[in-house]
């Protein structure tokens, strides 16, 4: 069937850090890869997104890159700022969204 | 508005009465997506229309669920004889299209907390 598995959380970085979020697939096809996130309190936002192998989803500072061979999707930035601070979903699209468990993510000054 | 809204944004009932929840799709968007967010289950599927047919309903949990739309528009989800399991925050999204194929964005209201005392 098809799932989606991310790191466990939560994860604490200081500010300026360098972030690696995994996410690793398993899905018939080639499937539309996302990563949301949620800001505390408030819903659901598009972070990026990649629609074919060797795509890569780019905002706000965030990159992920389609990666068939390794069916993952990691989410990186090179340097976190506290506003960062949020849970991080990662998703495949068939049909409907299947997420990961989430990625809690804590930027300390 | 410019986004996905749903209402009410809290709920609190009592076990056993039925409730009633609402999304407004982004105008346009022919497809719509009811979610559910709990603490042990993460971010779960519920139920995909595409206009006003829900070709998808194999995500509610029981026939206690059930979800309409109309006008290819305004989308709402009841729950009969809520039990506490059904504690939850409940979200709706909206695509510009759907299907088993699709790659549109979803794009997701901030959803409704409902808790069942």
């Amino acid at each position: 069937g098809n799932s989606v598995t991310q790191m466990e959380g939560p994860v604490t970085l200081s500010e300026e850090a360098f972030l690696t979020i995994n996410c690793t697939y398993t899905a018939t096809g080639y499937p539309s890869l996302f990563w949301y996130v949620q800001y505390p309190g408030e819903g659901l936002q598009l972070l990026l997104k990649a629609t074919k192998a060797d795509d890569k989803g780019s905002n706000k500072g965030f990159e992920a890159t389609y990666r068939k061979e390794t069916t993952s999707f990691h989410l990186e930035k090179g340097s976190v700022q506290v506003s960062d601070s949020a849970v991080y979903f990662c998703a495949l699209m068939r049909g409907k969204l299947i997420f990961g468990q989430g990625t809690e993510l804590s930027v300390k000054p | 508005g410019a986004g996905v809204s749903q209402s009410p944004s809290n709920k609190v009932t009592e076990k056993g009465k039925d409730v009633e929840l609402r999304c407004d799709p982004i105008s346009g968007h022919t497809a719509l997506y009811w979610y559910r967010q709990s603490l042990g289950q993460g971010l779960e599927f519920l139920i995909y229309f595409q206009g006003n047919s829900a070709p998808d309903k194999s995500g509610l949990p029981s026939d206690r669920f059930s979800a309409e739309r109309t006008g290819g528009s305004v989308s709402t989800l009841t729950i009969q004889r809520t039990q506490q399991e059904d504690s939850a925050v409940y979200l709706c999204a909206s695509s510009f299209s759907g299907g088993a194929e699709g790659n549109q964005p979803q794009h997701f209201g901030d959803g409704t907390r409902l808790s069942i005392l």
